[in-house]
């Protein structure tokens, strides 16, 4: 049983393209979920925490439906620096849990 | 910004050696973690540890496996006997309690390999 599910991609994209990530997750009693971004061999860093009302930074925007047990990611206008894997993850009791990352290439 | 350091950043080790992964976390956090990622496969949660003792730890974190915070700033990991499938990335990370899961801050990583 897979707690968390991803799309492992690639999704190969231009600059300028908009590009939307979706996860699953098992568990309906969770609470909090976010969406890390992860480059190669390095550490996942905190992009954007999820909320059922919607949550906007910039060009990116997530989105959770609690009853679909379903997480999005939005990325608008996309970037050479937007280039890495992009981690659904899910808090549980203060640890977390990952989804194994949907890898994105932006090109020139 | 406060950072949690990890040392070495790369560690090579024989099959049955036994290695100690070192972590310092942020020093106004009290939750600790390791987390390890297997080259290509998702960051899988090893333990937690909580006013000097293990709070959480997953089916991965057998006897094989330690932690230790010896002098109140180190968070160490200890693995004994290191086997060939114990290669990989292990991250360490500290917790801001008062933001819950929403205040975790990773280092950088230690990557393990195992020949």
């Amino acid at each position: 049983r897979k707690e968390v599910e991803q799309d492992p991609g690639p999704f190969n994209v231009p600059e300028g393209a908009t590009v939307a990530f979706n996860c699953t997750y098992s568990n309906s009693a969770s609470q909090s979920f976010f969406w890390y971004r992860q480059d190669c061999r390095k550490e996942p860093k905190l992009l954007m925490s999820v909320y059922s009302s919607g949550n906007e930074d910039g060009r990116f925007t997530a989105q959770l439906n609690r009853a679909s047990q379903y997480i999005s990611l939005l990325i608008r206008d996309s970037k050479l620096s937007d280039s890495a894997t992009y981690l659904c993850v899910r808090g549980s009791q203060g640890n977390l849990i990952f989804g194994k990352g949907t890898k994105l290439s932006v090109k020139p | 910004e406060p950072e949690v350091t990890q040392t070495p950043s790369h560690q090579v080790t024989q099959m049955g050696q036994e290695v100690i992964l070192r972590c310092v976390p942020i020093s106004n956090h009290l939750y600790f973690y390791w987390y390890r990622q297997i080259l290509g496969q998702k960051v899988e949660f090893l333990v937690s540890f909580y006013n000097n003792e293990i709070s959480e730890k997953s089916e991965i974190f057998d006897d094989q496996f330690s932690v230790e915070r010896p002098d109140g700033s180190n968070f160490t990991l200890k693995i004994r006997s290191t086997k060939l499938e114990d290669s990989a990335m292990y991250f360490c990370a500290s917790l801001d309690q008062d933001r819950g899961s929403y205040g975790y801050t990773f280092g950088s990583g230690t990557r393990l390999t195992v020949v």
